[in-house]
């Protein structure tokens, strides 16, 4: 089975404060991506990324950075956060299209970021 | 952007009995995706659909594709306490693009008292 890890399942953090959400996956995935859960809003994409060293802005991008510095790992930044980027971070995986279920994410269990 | 309207918002269920839920998208898609996301947990894949009017079962699930392209359904028979959750429906007009999917606000699924 898949399995895509998120570092923290809850994570408190003071306005200002720089925050970084760890993700690893085993399967080796090409796709990962970072999405944002709020509620009524269902799931938003903030990064994408297709390959080592490559990231693509998704829906939200603003206030936000991405790493992908090997195959497994992609890491969100929040530079500096903000009260209004509290929320439940989930990261996924999925394969290149072309292998079969490029549209068929597998996500990590989320983080819940508090900034206060 | 595209929008897609998931409904009801929430609903309450009984064991045993029959519950549904759709989607609705302001424009076409060529894909929909059935999520569900236990309490704590990430969505997890139930149904794929790829094709107007297709009809794909999974156990006491079973999703449709509307032939308009612009809905889906989802039918959960018999219900029982662990379906409880949120589910999201998904779509994307590109085949295999899992950064150009939509995602619904998501259907909470509770158990009645």
């Amino acid at each position: 089975d898949v399995k895509v890890t998120q570092s923290s399942r809850y994570l408190v953090k003071r306005t200002g404060e720089k925050v970084f959400l760890e993700c690893v996956q085993d399967m080796d995935h090409e796709n990962m991506f970072w999405y944002r859960q709020d509620p009524g809003l269902g799931l938003r994409l903030i990064y994408f990324s297709y390959d080592v060293k490559m990231k693509e802005k998704g829906d939200i991008p603003e206030g936000y950075s991405v790493s992908r510095e090997k195959k497994e790992r992609f890491s969100l930044i929040l530079e500096s956060a903000s009260t209004n980027q509290t929320s439940m971070y989930l990261c996924a995986s999925s394969p290149m299209p072309g292998t079969g279920g490029g549209e068929k994410l597998f996500f990590g269990s989320g983080t819940q970021l508090s900034v206060l | 952007g595209q929008q897609l309207n998931q409904s009801p918002q929430s609903m309450f269920i009984q064991e045993g009995e029959d519950v549904s839920m759709n989607c609705t998208s302001s424009s076409i898609f060529n894909t929909w995706l059935w999520y569900k996301q236990d309490p704590g947990e990430g969505p997890v894949l139930l149904i794929a659909l790829y094709k107007a009017g297709e009809l794909t079962s999974n156990g006491r699930l079973t999703a449709q594709f509307g032939i308009t392209r612009k809905d889906s359904f989802l039918n959960i028979s018999a219900s029982i306490p662990s379906d409880v959750g949120i589910y999201f429906c998904a779509g994307t007009l590109y085949k295999a693009a899992g950064n150009k999917l939509t995602f619904g606000g998501g259907t909470r699924v509770l158990v009645k008292p």
